[in-house]
């Protein structure tokens, strides 16, 4: 069972716009909201993070937005670039003393792709 | 600061045989975990060491183990190989402890093939 449930699957962009990625969870002891990126023949790369204690981050011309009650939280990109061209996993996990204990659940993924 | 690195990058096996995959962690990181990412299941969480105990684990068969060394390198050893087993395994490093967020950094991961 997908504790974490990430959508779309693709999604194909303009240059210059703004990708959306959705993801949403059930276990509300999750605390922990990671984003990461992924390229063909690489691992995945942390791209950003969110505690639950705010709505939104950003970093750069990637934003996170996070709704509690909802239990939803999603990555806006800003201004995409051909660059931007991957996979993307939004992921959870529960915090103890400080550690997510080595155990991310993550999304099925995106596959972005920006158009030049 | 050298990044995570995984030996081999790729490997062929048959059915039946056994394989054991290394992660070399970032200097200073305490835990390692392993990953198997599939496009039929996606990422899913194999298990966690940390000063080489076993402190998580995921809902795989006992086919699948593994173990952490003094320095912190962790193997992961997989037996009598089926053809399901075909993924790529990623290894993921953090502090393990007393960060607020234990970012997990990940390797480039080692593609397994079963024949």
């Amino acid at each position: 069972q997908q504790q974490v449930k990430q959508s779309p699957q693709s999604l194909i962009v303009q240059k210059g716009g703004i990708s959306i990625i959705n993801c949403a969870y059930e276990n509300t002891a999750f605390d922990y909201f990671p984003w990461y990126q992924q390229f063909p023949g690489k691992g995945p790369a942390l791209l950003i993070a969110i505690r639950p204690d705010v709505s939104e981050k950003k970093e750069g011309r990637f934003t996170i937005s996070f709704n509690k009650s909802a239990k939803q939280f999603s990555l806006h990109i800003m201004d995409s670039q051909p660059g931007d061209s991957a996979t993307y996993f939004c992921a959870a996990s529960t915090i103890y003393r400080g550690s997510t204990l080595g155990r991310l659940y993550f999304g099925r993924g995106t596959q972005l792709t920006v158009w030049p | 600061k050298a990044g995570v690195t995984q030996t081999p990058r790729y490997l062929i096996k048959t059915r039946g045989q056994q394989v054991t995959l290394s992660c070399s962690p970032i200097s200073g990181h305490r835990s390692v975990s392993w990953y198997q990412q599939t496009p039929g299941q996606g990422l899913q969480f194999l298990f966690e060491y940390f000063s080489e105990t076993q402190r998580n684990k995921g809902n795989f068969p006992g086919r699948f183990s593994g173990r952490q060394f003094s320095n912190s390198r962790s193997e992961m050893n997989v037996s009598t190989l089926e053809l399901g087993d075909s993924a790529l395994y990623l290894c993921a490093s953090s502090s393990g402890q007393g960060m607020n967020t234990d970012t997990q950094y990940f390797g480039p991961g080692t593609r397994l093939t079963v024949l």
